[in-house]
């Protein structure tokens, strides 16, 4: 069973480039057809997608933020990463990474626990 | 970008009572929709997928139906633990979601 779990730092100053790690353990994250996620969620708002990158490397952003985001795959730590660059406030957010299993659920699932994000000078 | 608009906004109901939960699409979205559900302090959890699907692990007391625009999740008899925000998700065109629907029991 595929588990996931995000990390970084809790506080990022406005301007400067957000960059979050999401661990997975239970499976290779170039085995299949995968596609790992990012999806962002304000305090007490909703979601938000931010984008994914296959198992083979192709990455798809939200056309929003499409600007600003950078996907990439760390085989050799079995790992994938977000960076978010000229972050403000509005970048503040729980940040969860997810997985897609193509082919088969086609969903989010599972997701990770979540990491904090605070922009704050 | 496909507008997901789900309502109520809360709803408040007895242990036992069915809950049904709306979400509409600005566009079809064929069958291409799944809905989450979020306790406090907790990641969403996938409930049902392809409108109508249960996903592993869930209760028989979740349901989804819908195809196009109109939506229904539907929990047949609430128990205590269902309190949550529930999200529906569309995958026709990028991914968005819906705002959520608070269940108070």
């Amino acid at each position: 069973q595929v588990q996931l779990q995000e990390s970084g730092p809790g506080l990022v100053r406005p301007s400067q480039t957000l960059s979050l790690t999401c661990a997975v353990s239970g499976d290779s994250i170039t085995n299949g057809d995968y596609y790992w996620s990012w999806i962002r969620q304000p305090p007490g708002k909703g979601l938000e997608w931010v984008g994914y990158i296959s198992s083979s490397g192709s990455t798809h952003y939200n056309p929003s933020l499409q600007s600003r985001v950078i996907m990439s795959l760390d085989t050799s730590k079995n790992q994938f990463s977000l960076k978010l660059t000229s972050v403000t406030a509005a970048d503040t957010a729980m940040y969860y990474c997810a997985m897609i299993v193509r082919g088969v659920i086609n969903w989010f699932d599972p997701w990770g626990q979540g990491t904090l994000v605070t922009v704050s000078s | 970008e496909v507008v997901l608009t789900q309502s109520p906004a809360t709803l408040s109901l007895s242990p036992g009572e069915r809950a049904t939960l709306s979400c509409r699409a600005s566009q079809s979205v064929t069958y291409y929709l799944a809905w989450y559900q979020q306790k406090p302090g907790q990641a969403p959890r996938l409930l049902i997928y392809d409108a109508s699907n249960r996903a592993t692990g869930i209760p028989a007391r979740f349901s989804g139906s819908g195809s196009g625009t109109d939506f229904t999740l539907t929990i047949s008899s609430l128990e205590p633990e269902d309190s949550a925000v529930y999200y529906c998700q569309q995958r026709s065109n990028w991914h968005t979601f819906g705002g959520g629907t608070k269940v108070e029991i």
